[in-house]
């Protein structure tokens, strides 16, 4: 157990909706990260967020967001989904920024598009 | 080119063999070099962790790094079926917490 959460476990949505994925880090952990796991394109960073503050983006696309709470939680939001979006989003935390540093991995979140 | 190269496999040994697995990159900015381990529908977990060229051993895991030819190995020795699962070689540059991953090789031991 990495010490990571996230919820839910599995979503299943339809085209066009909206959902929002949650990420609690490790104890002590001031950065979250988010990450999409797809079988073609592999593990891709998507955002990273230190102490309440966006830090570094990736391969993000417009229609996703995510923000970083007071109390470190985060949430990822992916709104008018495509089908193309059903993947596997992890959430990962690390220590500080500016450092080496290793990131931990959450359980995921399944999320398929119909 | 691709950052990262890692062939997906399978790759298939019986139990108690020496496994190799490996990633080459073409980055030479990477400084940071990871090796994650991830079950089926489970999160990665991170398994290695280094800094320089040279060898680090934790168990029966040995990484590897040779900067001058941009690969970096993981050994596994003594496998067991419990080692069954994709591992993935992961990268980042000093002062860039984003890490880049290669696509995971598919491990399979069997008793």
């Amino acid at each position: 157990d990495s010490g990571v959460t996230q919820t839910p476990k599995h979503l299943i949505t339809a085209t066009g909706q909206r959902v929002t994925l949650r990420c609690s880090p490790r104890s002590g952990d001031l950065s979250v990260y988010w990450y999409q796991q797809s079988l073609d394109q592999g593990l891709q960073f998507l955002i990273q967020y230190y102490n309440g503050e966006e830090r570094a983006k990736g391969n993000i696309l417009e229609r996703f967001s995510a923000q970083q709470f007071p109390d470190l939680h985060s949430e990822l939001n992916l709104s008018s989904l495509e089908l193309g979006d059903s993947a596997l989003y992890f959430c990962a935390s690390g220590p500080r920024t500016g450092s080496q540093e290793t990131q931990y991995f959450g359980p995921g979140t399944r999320l398929l598009v119909l | 080119q691709k950052e990262v190269e890692q062939d997906p496999g399978p790759l298939s040994v019986p139990e108690g063999a020496i496994v190799s697995l490996n990633c080459t990159y073409s980055n030479s900015a990477f400084q940071y070099f990871m090796w994650y381990r991830q079950y089926s529908r489970k999160g990665p977990e991170l398994l290695m962790y280094t800094y320089s060229s040279g060898n680090k051993e934790d168990g029966r895991f040995t990484a590897q790094v040779d900067k001058s030819s941009k690969y970096i190995s993981l050994f596994i020795r003594d496998s067991q079926p419990s080692d069954s699962a994709t591992y993935l070689c992961a990268f980042h540059k000093t002062g860039f917490q984003k890490l880049v991953f290669g696509t995971g090789t598919r491990l399979l031991v069997s008793p």
